[in-house]
C-alpha cells in the first residue's frame, strides 16, 4: 500500500479536462512539494509537474498542478489520445526520511 | 543532452547478489544527488535509495535497508547499486534518477529529472 493515495484508474474523451488527485499527510504533502510524472507504457518515467505547480520546459500548458494541505492534484485540460499514460505523484517524507510514491493512476482517453 | 544510462540487470537466484550501474553525461554529475527507483511488474513506482552529491548523505527505504548499498564515483561519472541477499520481490526494474534540488518557500525540495531507461533485475527462486 502506497503512502500517498492516488485513484487507480481515470478517463475522459479527447477535448476534456480530467483531474487526479494525491492524498497524503502532514509529515509529506502537507511539509513539501508535490511533484507529478508520468509514464508512457514500456518506457521510463518523465517529470510533468515539480514545486507542485511548476512545468518543466516542453511540457505544454494543458498540465497544471495544485497543492492544498496534505492533498495535490493534476489536472490535464483538452485531453488528446497521447496522454493515455500513468501519472504518479511524489514528494519526501519527513518521517520515513525518503521519497513517497502514489501508487499511480492510469489515465485512459476513450 | 542529459543523459543516463544503467546497466547490470540480469538474472539472479535468490539469496544472490548483483550490482547494476547507471552513467550519466550532459551535465556536472559531481553537482547533484542520485537516487535508484524501481519498478515491480505491472507495479507503481517505489524509491529505494539516495545518493548526494558528494556521497557524505545516503538514505535507503526500509525495504532494502541492510541488503543493498548505493555508492558513487564522481570521476567515472556513475551511481551504483550493490544488492545482496536478494529476493523474489526485488524482481523489478530499476531506474537511476538525478536528483534536483532547490529552495522553494523556504524548504529544500528535490526531484527527480531525467530517469534512465532502466535495467531489468529477475530474481528466480
Amino acid at each position: 500500500q502506497s503512502v500517498l493515495t492516488q485513484p487507480p484508474s481515470a478517463s475522459g474523451t479527447p477535448g476534456q479536462r480530467v483531474t487526479i488527485s494525491c492524498s497524503g499527510s502532514r509529515s509529506n504533502i502537507g511539509s513539501h512539494a508535490v511533484n507529478w510524472y508520468h509514464q508512457l507504457p514500456g518506457t521510463a518515467p518523465k517529470l510533468l509537474i515539480f514545486n507542485s505547480h511548476q512545468r518543466p520546459s516542453g511540457v505544454p500548458d494543458r498540465f497544471s498542478g495544485s497543492k492544498s494541505g496534505t492533498s495535490a492534484s493534476l489536472a490535464i485540460s483538452g485531453l488528446q489520445s497521447e496522454d493515455e499514460a500513468g501519472y504518479y505523484c511524489a514528494t519526501w517524507d519527513d518521517s520515513l526520511n525518503g521519497w513517497v510514491f502514489g501508487g499511480g493512476t492510469k489515465l485512459t482517453v476513450l | 543532452e542529459v543523459q543516463l544510462v544503467e546497466s547490470g540487470g540480469g538474472l539472479v537466484q535468490s539469496g544472490g547478489s548483483l550490482r547494476v550501474s547507471c552513467a550519466a553525461s550532459g551535465f556536472i554529475f559531481s553537482s547533484y544527488g542520485m537516487s535508484w527507483v524501481r519498478q515491480a511488474p505491472g507495479k507503481g513506482l517505489e524509491w529505494i535509495s539516495y545518493v548526494s552529491s558528494g556521497g557524505s548523505a545516503i538514505y535507503y527505504a526500509d525495504s532494502v535497508k541492510g541488503r543493498f548499498t548505493i555508492s558513487r564515483d564522481n570521476g567515472k561519472n556513475s551511481v551504483y547499486l550493490q544488492m545482496n541477499s536478494l529476493r523474489d520481490e526485488d524482481t523489478a526494474v530499476y531506474y537511476c534518477a538525478r536528483v534536483v534540488a532547490e529552495v522553494t518557500s523556504g524548504a529544500l525540495e528535490k526531484w527527480f529529472d531525467p530517469w534512465g531507461q532502466g535495467t531489468q533485475v529477475t530474481v528466480s527462486s
